[in-house]
């Protein structure tokens, strides 16, 4: 089984830093994804950790613990084009309900 | 464009009817993914096809079934259809994730077929 936690929603201004958590439980861990979905469209690759630790990417970050069953997305200098939902994949196959970020001016 | 085809892209229906919702792979993959998302509510993942052979199985009602075929396309069929169908439907393919273990995969995703039932 697998259960999936991220917060529902979060709002943040234009140029600020937002965190969005995920914890999970899972069996057979292989690594953590983080997707994007604008509304109405297709979930798009962000980041993969495998390992403990901080995977950055640009003005994305990605965070993991694999002990503490614990990931988060780091998202610096946002814009308003980053407002969309996050959505968190232990494993990779089966998605936590996101959390949806609105980006504020 | 992701490389993954999905067909139709939209589809209205009533109640009762079976449809069924075509997905061709990137070119190269041979896993495909099949996944339902209602109005404003998660991905819920419905199953999986690796090189034709069911793989994984998720929320996925009996009045559902899937296939892949022998050039790595996919068919979902839906029959007695009901209200609470409406949704879109997504299919994705997937590679393997860069320094990843065996079965870490990144998935890629068509446009997805919206599916309205009245």
């Amino acid at each position: 089984g697998q259960n999936i936690d991220q917060p529902t929603e979060m709002t943040a201004t234009e140029g600020a830093i937002v965190q969005i958590n995920c914890t999970y439980q899972t069996s057979g861990f292989n690594g953590l994804f983080w997707y994007q979905q604008h509304a109405g469209e297709a979930p798009t690759f962000l980041s993969y950790n495998v390992l403990d630790g901080l995977e950055e990417k640009g003005r994305f970050s990605s965070f993991l613990s694999r002990s503490k069953g614990y990931s988060y997305l780091l998202l610096k200098e946002l814009q308003m084009k980053d407002s969309a939902s996050y959505l968190c994949a232990p494993r990779g196959v089966r998605f936590g309900a996101g959390t949806r970020l609105t980006v504020k001016p | 464009d992701s490389g993954v085809t999905q067909t139709p892209k939209h589809l209205i229906t009533a109640t009762g009817q079976r449809v069924t919702l075509r997905c061709s792979p990137r070119s190269g993959d041979l896993s495909v993914y099949w996944y339902q998302q209602s109005l404003d509510q998660g991905l819920q993942f419905l199953i999986q096809y690796y090189n034709g052979e069911e793989r994984a199985k998720g929320n996925i009602l009996e009045r559902f079934s899937a296939q892949q075929f022998p050039d790595l396309h996919s068919e979902l069929n839906l029959s007695s259809l009901e209200l609470g169908d409406s949704a879109l439907y997504f299919c994705a393919s997937s590679a393997p994730a860069s320094g990843g273990p065996s079965g870490a995969n990144v998935l890629t995703f068509g446009a997805g077929s919206r599916l309205t039932v009245l």
